[in-house]
């Protein structure tokens, strides 16, 4: 069972284009977090948000918490080809068995072409 | 300041066999998490140390099992290797758990397979 719903997988769009892809679920997260993963590398960590609707912006990037803490959306505005790779939400809980673990959405590819 | 740091990058064993991971968390961070990121199953939580102890577990079985030595680095062992274990293991570090989420930070990872 995918605890994190990401759509879409695949998005292939034209430069200075903007877009915005969803991870969303069922369950209640005490924070979500934002990654951008390149070929042949780990995740990095973008953005960390905490509390439902908290929004918070990172130069073209804006990332959005739901009121419900069930879901979160990023933005980004005039994509640019160096925007290119596969972009992951990942929600933890507090306590109990989710104690320190990420639960990852499936991952969104997303290609700008210049 | 160093990143996470894992090694080797790229490991190659067969069937049966056991492999060793190895991780260096950032400088001041005492948790370690690790992640298998297999084909087409996304980022699946392994395990989490924090303090030298093994706090929590993901659904793997007990032939993935690791540990924490007293600077913080840490080690995944997984014994009898299967076809299925091909995947590249992801190792992240945080600072200490407080009762509050801290964030993880990655580490580039290590491409195991399994011939």
């Amino acid at each position: 069972t995918q605890l994190l719903e990401q759509s879409p997988q695949f998005l292939s769009i034209q430069e200075g284009e903007n877009l915005t892809v969803y991870c969303n679920s069922s369950s209640v997260f005490s924070s979500l977090q934002w990654y951008r993963q390149e070929p042949g590398e780990g995740p990095v960590l973008l953005v960390t948000v905490v509390t439902g609707g908290e929004v918070k912006k990172l130069k073209r990037l804006t990332f959005q918490f739901g009121d419900a803490r069930k879901d979160s959306s990023l933005h980004i505005t005039a994509a640019q080809p160096g925007d290119t790779g596969l972009y992951l939400c990942a929600g933890a809980k507090a306590g109990g068995t989710s104690y320190g673990k990420l639960t990852f959405g499936q991952g969104t590819i997303l290609t700008v072409h210049p | 300041e160093a990143g996470v740091t894992q090694s080797p990058t790229h490991l190659i064993k067969t069937r049966g066999q056991q492999a060793t991971l190895r991780c260096s968390p950032i400088s001041g961070h005492t948790s370690v998490y690790w992640y298998q990121q297999a084909l087409g199953l996304g980022l699946q939580f392994l395990l989490w140390y924090d303090e030298g102890e093994e706090r929590n577990r993901g659904n793997f079985p007990p032939r993935f099992s690791g540990r924490q030595f007293p600077n913080y680095s840490s080690e995944l062992n997984v014994n009898a290797l299967e076809l299925e274990d091909s995947a590249l293991y992801l190792c992240a570090s945080s600072l200490g758990g407080t009762g509050r989420y801290q964030p993880q930070h990655f580490g580039d990872g290590t491409r195991l397979s399994i011939l």
